[in-house]
């Protein structure tokens, strides 16, 4: 079984700038969930999707980020404008709907503002 | 919002030593998981936890759930350099569809040889 996919590996930006990330699930999962990883702390779930419908998104920064799932497949995390603070790993994660809880990772997308 | 609390943050020891790890919470979960997350990739499931008072063995570590499902902790016995990681506790709240975690800080395990 493939794993989660996720591109880029890393992204160096000037703050301002924009940047996207992409994310395709394990096939089947219909839940899809983002996370800030910010150096020193655990994930914060960002945005959670079950297929193309947004479940959760109340900890997502709504003025500068934005996500997307419209196949209900792979989904993509966009930031504009980027700011210091946005410095992270971004790591998406699937779990099917049914079943038992678990999540599965993806490596992460390694993000730097500077 | 549900806050988890581990500790300690950092730990570093010999190998041949043991350790235990404590996740807290003033929050009930459902079930509680732990993952090991290693430099540049993404968190991997090592158990999850759900009922009070459980206690769980993988190898040489061992996962208990408190009785009141707040706090949970991770024994590893005589560790072994592979063991060094970051061990992330998370708590759920609810199931199926609507299932999402919080995680704790982590505890930056290194065992050195």
């Amino acid at each position: 079984e493939a794993g989660v996919a996720q591109s880029p590996r890393y992204k160096i930006i000037e703050k301002r700038q924009s940047v996207a990330f992409w994310c395709n699930p394990i096939s089947g999962h219909a839940t899809l969930y983002w996370y800030q990883q910010i150096l020193g702390q655990g994930p914060k779930l960002l945005i959670q999707f079950q297929n193309n419908g947004v479940v959760d998104d109340s900890q997502l920064p709504k003025d500068r980020f934005s996500a997307e799932r419209l196949k209900g497949v792979d989904s993509t995390l966009k930031i504009q404008p980027a700011k210091l603070e946005d410095s992270a790993v971004y790591l998406c994660a699937s779990k099917h709907s049914s079943g038992a809880n678990v999540l599965t990772f993806g490596a992460g997308s390694r993000l730097t503002v500077l | 919002t549900q806050l988890l609390e581990q500790s300690p943050q950092f730990l570093s020891i010999q190998e041949g030593e043991n350790l235990t790890v404590y996740c807290n919470s003033s929050s009930v979960f459902s079930s509680l998981q732990w993952y090991r997350q290693e430099p540049g990739e993404g968190p991997v499931l090592l158990v999850t936890v759900v009922t009070g008072g459980e206690v769980k063995k993988l190898k040489r570590l061992t996962f208990q759930f408190g009785d009141a499902r707040k706090d949970s902790s991770l024994h590893i016995t005589a560790a072994q350099p592979g063991d060094t990681g970051l061990y992330l506790c998370a708590g759920a709240a609810s199931g199926g569809s609507n299932y999402k975690l919080t995680f704790g800080k982590g505890t930056l395990l290194t065992v050195n040889p």
